[in-house]
């Protein structure tokens, strides 16, 4: 079956570095592939989402890439602020209503 | 404003109990879902509708049950048949699949 893996422990940075965060995946690549922002008790917010054909997609201080050759995507935030601390999650999107949810990772961006 | 509401935030079920999740939406999407989170897991899917009246089950739909009588409603019951309901629940809605998904605020469940 699919597996999506991200870094289990928690992610910790100093303000104003780059937080770059790892979803790695088994079998075949999705035709899309999202990530999520999701704070404690709350339900995820879409941040950004990039297709099979596309290597890197911005916005603002949001990079991801996506190499389906090494299946893997890496989400970046630029110049990160305490306001950045949360889960992010990883989603591969088959088509056909079926995404599967990576367990996230848990960024702390320190003062 | 648009957007996915969720209710109630807190819910708490006596063993043996059904209990019913409200999930309403007026973005005027097609596809609704229902994900259970836990501890250090991904979402995982119990159930989606893609149109009014038609709704497949998802991956642990064993124990729940939904309904898609309108198109901006989408109810979860958790029934006594399933054993570990404790969990953190969450709706979403696309206008399709392949595009972003919206969330609820979710719906925390506790068995008492």
């Amino acid at each position: 079956s699919q597996k999506i893996e991200q870094n289990s422990e928690a992610l910790n940075i100093q303000e104003g570095k780059t937080a770059t965060l790892t979803c790695n995946y088994t079998n075949y690549s999705p035709a899309y592939l999202q990530w999520y922002r999701q704070d404690p008790g709350r339900g995820p917010v879409f941040l950004l989402l990039i297709r099979e054909n596309e290597k890197e997609k911005r916005k603002e201080r949001l990079k991801v890439t996506f190499d389906t050759t090494l299946k893997q995507s890496l989400f970046h935030i630029t110049a990160s602020q305490p306001a950045d601390s949360a889960t992010y999650l990883c989603a591969l999107d088959y088509g056909g209503f079926k995404t599967i949810f990576g367990a996230g990772t848990r960024l702390f961006v320190k003062a | 404003d648009g957007g996915i509401t969720q209710s109630p935030k807190y819910l708490f079920r006596k063993e043996g109990q059904n209990v019913t999740l409200s999930c309403e939406q007026n973005l005027n999407h097609d596809a609704m879902y229902w994900y259970r989170q836990d501890p250090g897991q991904g979402l995982r899917l119990i159930y989606y509708s893609q149109i009014v009246n038609d709704f497949q089950k998802g991956d642990i739909a064993e124990g729940y049950s939904v309904s898609r009588e309108k198109k901006e409603s989408f109810p979860l019951t958790v029934t006594s048949a399933q054993k570990n309901p404790t969990a953190f629940y969450l709706c979403a809605s696309q206008v399709t699949d392949n595009t972003e998904a919206f969330f609820g605020q979710g719906t925390r469940l506790t068995v008492v």
